[in-house]
């Protein structure tokens, strides 16, 4: 399948914000992702982004596209401990349905 | 959105016994898939649980080791067949809502196996 890849960690304090990258290969996606896990529990959907668009905001996230160098970027602001997790990002090829996965970001966010 | 369960939550099985793994969704959709989670790993897609006929699965997932059903638009399920300590996973059931692109996940299913 196509590739989507993610740096695996990421150390942030509380208050900052957090940035977290993904770059994808499949030039058809419809659709991006962005899902959390927080251990021993399923997958949050947090929000998705169509291909068409550049930029979504949602609270204190905001995802970015660059879809002609293929990356995907989630940005928290003002991290909190509660969003200590993994996040998943995940693309959905021209189906726009059965997704790829990221290997994922275990996001850490200290006092 | 939709709420999907998922049961059992968690299960601890002996090698060579099958387990059904059942996916509730509180609405009715078009697309189910089923995913696995190795411990550790991303998710890898099983199949799409197709209503009315035979699951569609990808690569290195065969029909034989994971039968799937789907009766309906809003539940489905999953067997691991015959079962080894390599098939100790979460098995995610995961369905298309709203219309939009949205894909919500239940809460998974713990396999561990002896």
């Amino acid at each position: 399948g196509e590739d989507v890849e993610q740096s695996l960690f990421l150390s942030v304090r509380e208050g900052d914000s957090s940035v977290i990258n993904c770059t994808y290969t499949d030039s058809s996606s419809t659709y991006l992702y962005w899902y959390k896990q927080e251990p021993g529990a399923g997958l949050q959907l947090l929000t998705y982004i169509f291909s068409n668009m550049d930029m979504k905001q949602d609270q204190r996230l905001t995802v970015l596209l660059n879809k002609k160098d293929k990356h995907l970027s989630l940005r928290i602001a003002d991290t909190q401990t509660g969003d200590s997790a993994i996040y998943f990002c995940a693309e959905s090829g021209d189906s726009g349905y059965a997704l790829n996965f990221g290997k994922g970001t275990s996001l850490l966010v200290t006092p | 959105s939709a709420v999907i369960s998922q049961k059992p939550s968690r299960d601890i099985c002996q090698r060579g016994t099958s387990l059904t793994i059942q996916c509730q969704v509180d609405s009715q959709v078009t697309m189910m898939f089923w995913y696995r989670q190795q411990p550790g790993q991303s998710l890898t897609l099983i199949a799409t649980a197709n209503q009315g006929s035979e699951a569609t699965y990808e690569s290195g997932f065969v029909i034989d080791k994971f039968p799937i059903s789907r009766p309906n638009l809003t539940f489905s399920t999953l067997t691991v067949s015959n079962m080894s300590p390599e098939d100790s996973s979460i098995y995610l059931c995961s369905a298309e809502a709203g219309g939009g692109g949205e894909l919500f996940f239940g809460e998974g299913s713990r396999l561990t196996v002896l």
